[in-house]
């Protein structure tokens, strides 16, 4: 079983639409976790670290469920710009190397 | 704002030669990273640099090298390329070990023939 697990998707949504993806991690012993966006063949970038209480920016909330360890991103109001590969990232307490999740492609359409 | 900057952004390499990537970061972090990035697999450390004067193996540093030359820059070399070794190669760096966000410079595109 991977570290780290994410559906590939693609989602494929219409614009406006509410979209969310999961991610769930083997280790129960995480202590940090964060979603990256990734543009094609281009490099990752912070999109938003994940907190215990659930955290919110603009038009994304992050949620983390240590009980069934998972953490959820969920989109609402897509845009066309929000059109990426979005990954999952967990730092375990054991050490500090940050483990990614493979990805989940989402397509906005007009 | 240049950030993380790798250099090259592109390259093809014939099996057993051996070649170098460099990474610099101007964030004054003390902590770097290479990863490699295959089709369908997440990010996957290669070698890491806690801080200056430090490295550590990752997940798949065999076959690889890394020098931290000083604190703003981290390189990787590939002593005998291989066609495994074909690859997105992704420089990064943090401020700190734990629990810091790494930053990403724009990647390598390797290929190995």
């Amino acid at each position: 079983r991977k570290e780290v697990e994410q559906d590939p998707g693609p989602f494929n949504v219409p614009e406006g639409a509410t979209v969310a993806f999961n991610c769930t991690y083997s280790n129960s012993a995480s202590q940090s976790f964060f979603w990256y966006r990734q543009d094609c063949r281009k490099e990752p970038k912070l999109l938003m670290s994940v907190y215990s209480s659930g955290n919110e920016d603009g038009r994304f909330t992050a949620q983390l469920n240590r009980a069934s360890q998972y953490i959820s991103l969920l989109i609402r109001d897509s845009k066309l710009s929000d059109s990426a590969t979005y990954l999952c990232v967990v730092i375990p307490w054991n050490n500090n190397d940050m483990r990614f999740g493979a990805g989940t492609r989402l397509t906005v359409k007009p | 704002n240049a950030g993380v900057t790798q250099t090259p952004k592109f390259q093809v390499l014939k099996t057993g030669q051996s070649m170098t990537l460099q990474c610099a970061q101007d964030m004054n972090h003390n902590s770097m990273y290479w990863y490699r990035q295959d089709p369908g697999m997440g990010l996957r450390l290669i070698y890491y640099s806690a801080s200056e004067g430090t490295t550590d193996k990752g997940e798949v540093p065999n076959g690889y090298n890394v020098s931290r030359l000083n604190k703003r820059e981290f390189s990787l070399r590939l002593e005998s390329a291989a066609p495994s070794q074909t690859s997105v190669y992704f420089c990064a760096s943090s401020l700190g070990r734990v629990n810091q966000p790494q930053h990403f410079g724009d990647g390598t595109r390797l290929s190995i023939l």
